[in-house]
């Protein structure tokens, strides 16, 4: 069975650095055609693809967050995990981490809310 | 960046009838990569349909998907109770990633 689980502050600070960890069990990474990626919902509900982190260590992030976004495989083998630095209310959001399988996107964590807030 | 406009933004059905979603793109999209989730409150979305016609594991047949190019549909044939929630569209071939607004489904 897989299973998927973000962990994270669900405050933080504007302009601090947001660092999130998905724990994910039933799969490997090292396993050819696998990926983990990152989504996150806002509170109007819309969905922003954030970053993917595939088996072979490459790695793709949103352009128009690129700069902020730094994905990588965790200390743990069964780990991903995601920083975004320079939060600002605008990042606000539940953050997902969803495996893909193939190119199938067939499971995702129960979601990390987050809010910006001083 | 590639656009996904989903209609109507709600819609209103009772259990038994036919619900028709709509997505359509700024531009084509590959039928290979082409997604709907279904999402309840509180919840993670969950997939129904990839390659955008072939179910899921464990979607029961009255979900079903079609289109090509630019114009997504989702059916589902008999509305259940368990039914009524919200369905995004996603589109996963072009990068960025992009996912439509979603459409709510309610009673």
């Amino acid at each position: 069975q897989v299973t998927l689980r973000e962990s994270g502050p669900a405050l933080v600070k504007p302009t601090q650095t947001l660092t999130l960890t998905c724990t994910f069990s039933g799969f490997s990474l090292s396993t050819s055609g696998m990926c983990v990626s990152w989504i996150r919902q806002t509170p109007g509900k819309a969905l922003e693809w954030l970053a993917r982190i595939d088996w072979d260590d490459d790695r793709f992030y949103s352009p128009s967050l690129r700069t902020r976004l730094n994905i990588s495989k965790g200390t743990s083998k069964n780990q991903v995990v995601l920083t975004m630095t320079n939060m600002g209310p605008v990042d606000t959001a539940t953050y997902f981490c969803v495996r893909i399988n193939s190119g199938l996107w067939d499971s995702w964590g129960q979601g990390a809310p987050v809010t910006v807030s001083s | 960046e590639i656009v996904l406009t989903q209609s109507p933004g709600t819609l209103s059905l009772s259990p038994g009838e036919r619900a028709t979603l709509s997505c359509r793109a700024s531009q084509g999209v590959s039928s290979a990569y082409l997604a709907w989730y279904q999402q309840k409150p509180g919840q993670a979305p969950s997939l129904l349909i990839f390659a955008a016609s072939r179910r899921a594991t464990g979607i029961p047949d009255r979900f079903s998907g079609s289109g090509s190019g630019t114009d997504f549909t989702l059916s589902i044939s008999r509305l259940e109770p368990e039914d009524f929630a919200v369905y995004y569209c996603h589109q996963y071939g072009t990068s960025p990633i992009t996912f439509g607004q979603g459409t709510r489904l309610e009673i």
